[in-house]
């Protein structure tokens, strides 16, 4: 069992919803992360937030927003999305940015743009 | 030539053989390697940190060389349940972000 969890499981939406992805970690981490994996590809990082402070934004289109509401939560609104923004969203976590500590991932948000 | 590269695959193999793949990167400066699993549909779960001594569990080896910028993963007597993606991944130091590499698909067939 994974010790991030990411709800919801599954997101079907229209491109003009606004719908929120949620990541939680209990282990005491300080660096979270947002992945985006299409079918077949590997996970292409999105987002660092390094002690609930944004450290990395890889170019993602605004339409995508991250929050970190505290140490253990991590969330990523979406607004306006597109069909090829449909994946799956990752979320990850780590003991210290400043480290070379693995990261831990959640099982992951399938989102569906309709 | 992109920074983390694998052999896609697909490994076809035997229950029991002995399987290794490699993984090159091209940023000379990283400093932390991993490798990954990721059954279908799921996410990617971690297998080994991968040192510069290299490091054994149980049925796996990792190794790094420096020199050549390549890791791999040594899988011996190999399980049906071993099939899956292995995903290499490195750390670049930079805010701890890792690039993965394309993995490599691993069959185990009885």
């Amino acid at each position: 069992d994974t010790e991030v969890t990411q709800t919801p499981k599954h997101l079907v939406m229209g491109m003009t919803n606004k719908k929120s992805l949620k990541c939680e970690q209990h282990m005491g981490h300080r660096a979270m992360y947002w992945y985006k994996q299409k079918a077949k590809k590997p996970p292409e990082l999105m987002f660092v937030y390094s002690y609930e402070k944004l450290s990395i934004n890889e170019s993602v289109p605004s339409r995508f927003s991250p929050e970190c509401p505290n140490s253990s939560l991590l969330n990523l609104h979406l607004h306006a999305l597109q069909p090829e923004d449909s994946a799956l969203y990752l979320c990850a976590s780590s003991q210290d940015p400043a480290s070379n500590q693995p990261q831990h991932f959640g099982d992951g948000t399938r989102l569906s743009i309709l | 030539r992109k920074e983390v590269e694998q052999d896609p695959g697909p490994f076809n193999v035997p229950e029991g053989a002995t399987v290794a793949f490699n993984c090159t990167y091209s940023n000379s400066a990283s400093q932390s390697f991993f490798w990954y699993r990721q059954d279908c549909r799921k996410e990617p779960k971690l297998l080994m940190s991968v040192y510069s001594s290299g490091n054994e569990d149980g049925r796996f080896t990792a190794q790094l060389n420096r020199a050549s910028q390549y890791i791999s993963l040594l899988i011996r007597d190999s399980k049906l349940s071993d099939s899956a993606t292995y995903l290499c991944a490195v750390n670049n130091n930079a805010g701890n972000m890792l690039t993965f590499g394309g993995g490599t698909r691993l069959m185990v067939k009885p």
